[in-house]
């Protein structure tokens, strides 16, 4: 299994610029997330999704979109690019056993809008 | 009041030495906690889950605080390699009961 893939690794973009933050898991997981983090903080969770076709905002989901079309995919839409969305981005995605949950993340996504 | 408070550090210790981290908690009716470790740069890893019995896993041991609102994490015999940040986890009460809110870490310093 690879597990949580993410792509690009590193990118820049210019403030206005749109772009889409790809995520995919191969461990047959339903639930996904988008979290970002800013230096020297915790993660902030900005979208999830409990399966396909379901998707739910988290604590800071403005400037981002999110879909859910298959179990394996759940990418995160910038549309006009703000500097204050300058972060590392981490995909995550979960199971739930016998009530436990276990969260595994991707290597992350450097953003930097300038 | 934050969700999940934690000392950000920096905790220096030597090799060998016992450290202990707190992590405060404000949703009283949070049921599973966790820990994360996270290495510089790098995604966060789950350390141990946190149950109410405690956790013990090798040298980390985990424990739930329900009357205090706290969960800790104790390292035994620090190694250089469990240099990192230690990230406390709850469940959070305002997205739902999937999302979870993460502390900021507290950061782990051992030295030889």
């Amino acid at each position: 299994n690879a597990g949580v893939t993410q792509t690009p690794k590193f990118r820049i973009l210019k403030i206005g610029q749109s772009m889409t933050l790809q995520c995919a898991q191969d461990m047959n997981h339903n639930y996904m997330y988008w979290y970002r983090q800013d230096p020297g903080m915790g993660l902030k969770l900005i979208y999830y999704s409990v399966g396909a076709g379901i998707t739910d905002k988290g604590e800071v989901p403005n400037g981002y979109n999110v879909s859910r079309s298959t179990t394996e995919d759940f990418p995160l839409r910038l549309e006009l690019a703000a500097p204050s969305q300058t972060s590392v981005y981490f995909c995550a995605s979960s199971y739930s056993d016998r009530g436990k949950e276990t969260q595994y993340f991707g290597p992350g996504t450097r953003l930097l809008v300038l | 009041r934050k969700e999940v408070e934690q000392d950000p550090g920096p905790f220096n210790v030597p090799e060998g030495a016992t450290v202990a981290f707190n992590c405060t908690y404000s949703n009283s009716a949070s049921q599973s906690f966790f820990w994360y470790r996270q290495d510089c740069r790098k995604e966060p890893k789950l350390l141990m889950s946190v149950y109410s019995s405690g956790n013990e896993d090798g040298r980390f041991t985990a424990q739930l605080n329900r009357a205090s609102q706290y969960i800790s994490l104790l390292i035994r015999d620090s190694k250089l390699s469990d240099s990192a940040t230690y990230l406390c986890v709850a469940p959070s009460r305002r997205t739902g009961r999937r999302a979870l809110t993460f502390g900021s870490g507290t950061r782990l310093q051992v030295q030889p």
